[in-house]
């Protein structure tokens, strides 16, 4: 099915591990995006990627880093995960002014 | 720079009551306008939009029309039933170097039998 695709679904994290949420979408879409979804907080960008190549800072970008990969992956990466960072993640695709496809998310908790 | 103010939640109907979901946008120019729908355990998608003044997005029964002259995109359906009892969120897009990547705070929505 086309769409976004976000691995893994779940991680429990130690504090101080890393690890690294993976990203696919497969519309030929030109931008993608990495939100976090906290209660009570709505949406906040992380980082994102306008094009291949390209990628810049959002609202909350400390603590992780981004790799775009090719026009097709989206990688996001926390170096040393903290419990500040236990939250839902969502990468998200699109293409000039049509809407978002989100992927179904990954439920990060870091202990 | 861009900015939206969505209906604060959470908000909580009967079954076949009348829902209205208030969003009000700042942004550059005319932007396009999108409304998202988040079920729970779910990520976002795309329930409707409007790219230009006085159009109406519509959707599952949902509708929303562009004003530009009250910068607003307000959600609208008729009778809701259970089943959409969900976080809906609003997105204004604007264009040029101004764009900037916005939603809304999402407003929690509970439908009651």
């Amino acid at each position: 099915n086309a769409g976004v695709t976000q691995t893994p679904k779940f991680q429990v994290l130690k504090t101080g591990q890393s690890m690294t949420l993976q990203c696919a979408q497969d519309m030929n879409h030109n931008s993608m995006y990495w939100y976090r979804q906290d209660p009570g907080m709505g949406l906040r960008l992380i980082y994102y990627s306008a094009s291949e190549g390209t990628t810049d800072k959002g609202e909350v970008p400390n603590g992780y880093n981004v790799s775009r990969l090719n026009k097709r992956e989206f990688s996001l990466r926390l170096e040393s995960a903290a419990p500040s960072q236990t939250s839902v993640y969502f990468c998200a695709s699109r293409t000039g002014y049509y809407g978002y496809t989100f992927g179904s998310g990954t439920r990060l908790t870091v202990v | 720079g861009d900015s939206v103010t969505q209906m604060e939640g959470p908000v909580t109907l009967s079954e076949e009551a009348f829902l209205t979901i208030n969003c009000t946008y700042t942004a550059t120019g005319y932007p396009s306008l999108f409304w998202y729908v988040q079920y729970p355990g779910e990520g976002l998608q795309l329930l409707l939009k409007a790219t230009k003044a006085d159009d109406k997005g519509s959707n599952k029964g949902f509708e929303a029309t562009y004003r530009k002259e009250t910068t607003s995109f307000h959600l609208e359906k008729g009778s809701v039933q259970v089943s959409d009892s969900a976080v809906y969120f609003c997105e204004p897009l604007s264009s040029g170097s101004a764009r900037q990547l916005t939603f809304g705070s999402g407003t929690q929505l509970t439908v009651l039998p």
